[in-house]
C-alpha cells in the first residue's frame, strides 16, 4: 500500500483556519485520498475525500497538489470540537484490500486552543 | 440514533476467559467491518463480511478470534482464551454499496485482560 506522511501534531487556535498536511510521494493513480478524524473515546469519524481536484464539503476542504504527491486538508474555522486525531489514508477501491480495507496510520493529534 | 452500535462499550475479563463483543450495523449496510485499536495507534483492520459473507479474515490476529454475521446483520465478534495483549479498542464499522468513500464507525468496545 502506498503510505502517508503525516506531522504527528498541530495546534491552532480557536476560530482560525487549520491547515492539516499529508504527504503520499508513492500514491498510484487510483488512488483516493481519504481523510477521517477520531475524537477522544470515539470511532472514527469520515471527513472528506478526493480523487484529483479539491473538495469541499460541510465539514472542510480537501486541497489536492496537481502532481497529487500531497494534500491539505482545511478546517476553515477551528472550534474546540474539531480537536481530534486527523488520518490521511489512501485508498484504491479496485485493488484487492483496497475495496474493503483502510490502512491507518497514526495521523495528526489537532489540539485547539481557546 | 440509527449509527453503529456496539455492546458492551467495556469489558474487564480475566486472562484466559472468552469475551465476545456484539454490533449492529445501519440498518441498510451491507458490509461490515471490525478493526482493534492499541493505545496510541490507529485503527488496525481485522475482517469484514459482505452480507453473511465473511470475504476477508486473514488479518485477524490469532486463531483465537473469530466473528460472524449469521443473518447479514449484527455482527460478533469472539476471542477465546484471553491474554493481556487482547487488551484494546474493538471497533465495528459498516458501509453501503461495493464501494463507498464513507465507513460508518461505532464508539467500540473497550477490552481490559487482566
Amino acid at each position: 500500500d502506498a503510505k502517508t506522511t503525516q506531522p504527528n501534531s498541530m495546534e491552532s487556535n480557536e476560530e482560525e483556519p487549520v491547515h492539516l498536511p499529508c504527504n503520499h510521494s508513492t500514491i498510484s493513480g487510483t488512488d483516493y485520498i481519504h481523510w477521517y478524524r477520531q475524537l477522544p473515546s470515539q470511532g472514527p469519524e469520515y471527513v472528506i475525500h478526493g480523487l484529483t481536484s479539491n473538495v469541499n464539503n460541510r465539514m472542510a476542504s480537501l486541497a489536492i497538489a496537481e502532481d497529487r504527491k500531497s494534500s491539505t486538508l482545511i478546517l476553515h474555522r477551528a472550534t474546540l470540537r474539531d480537536a481530534a486525531v486527523y488520518y490521511c489514508i489512501l485508498r484504491d477501491p479496485y485493488s484487492g484490500a483496497g475495496s474493503y480495507q483502510l490502512t491507518f496510520g497514526k495521523g495528526t493529534k489537532l489540539s485547539v486552543i481557546p | 440514533d440509527t449509527g453503529v452500535s456496539q455492546d458492551p462499550r467495556h469489558k474487564i475479563t480475566k486472562r484466559g476467559q472468552n469475551v465476545t463483543f456484539r454490533c449492529d450495523p445501519i440498518s441498510e449496510h451491507n458490509r461490515l467491518y471490525w478493526y482493534r485499536q492499541t493505545l496510541g495507534q490507529g485503527p488496525e483492520f481485522l475482517t469484514y463480511f459482505q452480507n453473511e459473507a465473511q470475504l476477508e479474515k486473514s488479518r485477524l490476529l490469532s486463531d483465537r478470534f473469530s466473528a460472524e454475521r449469521p443473518k447479514g446483520s449484527f455482527s460478533t465478534l469472539e476471542i477465546q482464551r484471553t491474554e493481556q495483549g487482547d487488551s484494546a479498542m474493538y471497533l465495528c464499522a459498516s458501509s453501503l454499496g461495493q464501494y463507498t468513500g464513507e465507513l460508518f464507525f461505532g464508539e467500540g468496545s473497550r477490552l481490559t485482560v487482566l
